[in-house]
């Protein structure tokens, strides 16, 4: 039981560049979530996926696409990279309404030059 | 949408002593709200969450309380020990039918001093 698995772990971009950041949980979770994480800023909700099938945006979609593969993965995009983009990204998964506890994924330090 | 301010945005206590973060919020909609820990270069991980209709919650030596009329809840660590030095977070969300998007606080990093 892996939990949340994502890769790349570290990763980087010349503007411009496009990429993909991958993600997949084992634990027949429901919802899943990308977040970045800037210094003094906290979390900040790029997108989420409640169930398989539906993504919905966060606060701070703009830059970015999501795909729901099926109930396992959940992906990210960038289309076309840049500086403010500089982030560290977490994905997260949750089971549903009987546990909202979110399980972390282990992070992607991505640096957009 | 839901704003979370936190503070302070760094602490530093003496091993023993007990550490306060605080945190307020704007959607009176919100009716969960968890905690997170982050070590350095780690993921974050859940210690304590409350309801919106609990006042207080404790485990162990943290214990988290909230106030719905004043839209603030804190999280209080007792008799700190050197691994509790990290960064929390406290967040806040609508629940599961909203789509249990969690709005994150800036984080507090607590460094307990041997």
């Amino acid at each position: 039981n892996a939990g949340v698995t994502q890769t790349p772990k570290f990763q980087v971009l010349k503007t411009g560049q496009s990429m993909t950041l991958q993600c997949a949980q084992d634990m027949n979770h429901n919802s899943m979530y990308w977040y970045r994480q800037d210094p003094g800023m906290g979390l900040r909700l790029i997108y989420y996926s409640a169930s398989e099938g539906t993504t919905d945006k966060g606060e701070v979609p703009n830059g970015y696409n999501v795909s729901r593969l099926n109930k396992r993965e959940f992906s990210l995009r960038l289309e076309s990279a840049a500086p403010s983009q500089t982030s560290v990204y977490f994905c997260a998964s949750s089971a549903g309404p009987e546990n909202e506890k979110l399980f972390f994924g282990s992070g992607t330090q991505l640096s957009v030059l | 949408g839901e704003n979370v301010e936190q503070h302070p945005s760094t602490l530093s206590v003496q091993e023993g002593d007990s550490a306060v973060i605080k945190c307020t919020y704007s959607d009176s909609a919100s009716n969960y709200f968890p905690w997170y820990k982050q070590e350095l270069g780690k993921r974050p991980q859940l210690i304590i969450d409350i309801r919106s209709n609990v006042g207080e919650k404790k485990d162990q030596r943290i214990a988290v309380t909230l106030n719905k009329t004043a839209k603030h809840f804190s999280l209080h660590i007792t008799e700190t020990q050197p691994e509790d030095s990290a960064v929390y977070f406290c967040a806040a969300s609508p629940g599961w039918a909203a789509g249990n998007k969690l709005t994150f606080g800036g984080g507090t990093r607590v460094l307990v001093k041997p």
